[in-house]
């Protein structure tokens, strides 16, 4: 069965400073991937998706992600936070023609 | 740009009560799914709908719950006999077809609050 792990329940950082937040996977198949960001109060807005080719994808608000195969792994990465990017992040797997499976979201604080 | 929409944004229900949620998906999408999050916790998946079926479902979408597409825009979640434990936001998503890559377009959620 799939499954996503975020391993960081919660992340605080520092406006400006850079940002990672890990997602980990295990799928029988190639699975497509995904970021989505929850704002407080709000529905979930995808920042990037990873599909095939290029393992470095790069999404809305500076955003990027990087697919590893080997390590089952595609972080979220971002070299600057902002304050307005405090938010729920949630990876998520699927398959075509599947549902999603979500892992259990990292919520990101930034002090100022 | 298009969107999902859901109505209401909030509705509080008494114990028991027959709770209709409703969702308009993007125009030309063929697939639709329900999600749900309770309250500090991960979006899990309820069920997804296509050519007028259910094609999947999860433990969780259990006899209370159903689904339709009454016309050609709306897709609804009715939960018959509400339950204090189905309190949770609850997402309608769409995407446009199989031959598409995967991503759902999410609406902005139905807070569902059961007392």
């Amino acid at each position: 069965a799939q499954s996503v792990t975020q391993p960081d329940i919660h992340i605080t950082v520092s406006e400006g400073a850079s940002l990672e937040l890990r997602c980990n996977y295990s799928y029988g198949a190639t699975p497509y991937l995904f970021w989505y960001v929850q704002s407080p109060g709000q529905g979930l807005q995808l920042l990037l998706k990873y599909f095939s080719g290029d393992t470095l994808v790069q999404g809305i608000k500076g955003f990027e992600a990087e697919f590893k195969r080997s390590q089952s792994s595609f972080n979220l990465r971002k070299p600057s936070v902002h304050w307005s990017d405090a938010a729920e992040y949630f990876c998520a797997v699927g398959v075509v023609g599947s549902r999603l499976t979500f892992g259990e979201g990292t919520q990101l604080t930034v002090n100022p | 740009e298009p969107e999902v929409t859901q109505t209401p944004s909030h509705q509080v229900t008494q114990m028991g009560q027959e709770v209709i949620l409703r969702c308009v998906p993007i125009s030309n999408h063929l697939y639709f799914y329900w999600y749900r999050q309770i309250l500090g916790q991960k979006v899990e998946f309820l069920v997804s709908f296509y050519n007028n079926e259910i094609s999947e479902k999860s433990e969780i979408f259990d006899d209370q719950f159903s689904v339709e597409r009454p016309d050609g825009s709306n897709f609804t979640l009715k939960i018959r006999s509400t339950k204090l434990e189905d309190s949770a936001m609850y997402f309608c998503a769409s995407r446009p077809g199989l031959a598409v890559t995967g991503e759902l377009f999410f609406g902005e959620g139905s807070r569902l609050t059961v007392l």
